[in-house]
């Protein structure tokens, strides 16, 4: 089965730190594709990333990098320099491609950021 | 760019009511999902469907129903309303492998 967990719930940081948001994910599938999604107070979630299973290169995008762990089972993303307009919920995710999959996006709980000024 | 547009974003509903949650995607996408999101619970997974007519229940479809008449429009139904689903629905397109693009929420209120 596949399944992705942040055990973060809640973190609040004052602004300027740098926080990180743990993803981990279960799947048996060879190929999948792991996720970001950003959920700002209005509701609409907001792409962030996509990474293939194939591809463990970590990227950096302005202030936002992320870190995928094949060995750890992990998709770790991190916000260096932390804003306000960064406090959201904030969702890892999983499509995971193999017998029993049919290209489903499976999420995590989801981990609220509140960045205070 | 990718645009799901539901119907509503605010929505309240009596008890027993039968509502129609509705759901469009302009860029001919074959695969689209209801999700509701719930406080602790994350997102779950309701229905889904990869092609028109064709639908295939998700994880939690116990008291809705959908439909998929023509590719961009997928709709979501409460046969009869329940307090228990009062949430934030969202509904998504996509196409395989790639990521999804959701709409901006219905949330709705069963009093």
């Amino acid at each position: 089965a596949q399944k992705v967990t942040q055990a973060q719930t809640e973190i609040s940081v004052v602004e300027k730190e740098d926080v990180t948001l743990d993803c981990v994910y279960e799947t048996r599938d060879t190929t999948y594709y792991l996720f970001w999604y950003k959920q700002p107070p209005s509701g609409e979630l907001v792409f962030l990333i996509r990474r293939n299973s194939f591809d463990e290169q970590n990227e950096i995008s302005g202030r936002y990098s992320w870190n995928f762990q094949k060995s750890t089972s992990s998709f770790n993303f991190t916000i260096t320099a932390s804003q306000v307009v960064d406090s959201a919920v904030y969702f890892c995710a999983l499509i995971s491609h193999g017998s029993s999959n049919t290209g489903k996006l499976i999420f995590g709980q989801g981990t609220t950021l509140q960045v205070k000024p | 760019d990718v645009k799901v547009t539901q119907s509503s974003r605010y929505l309240v509903k009596r008890t027993g009511e039968k509502v129609f949650l509705e759901c469009v995607q302009d860029m001919d996408h074959e695969n689209m999902f209801w999700y509701r999101q719930d406080p602790g619970l994350g997102l779950r997974l309701i229905y889904f469907s990869y092609d028109v007519k064709m639908k295939e229940k998700g994880d939690i479809p116990e008291g809705y129903s959908v439909s998929r008449e023509k590719k961009e429009r997928f709709s979501l139904i409460l046969e009869s309303a329940s307090t228990n689903q009062t949430s934030m629905y969202l509904c998504a397109s996509s196409e395989v492998g790639y990521g999804y693009t959701f709409g901006s929420g219905t949330r709705l209120t069963v009093v």
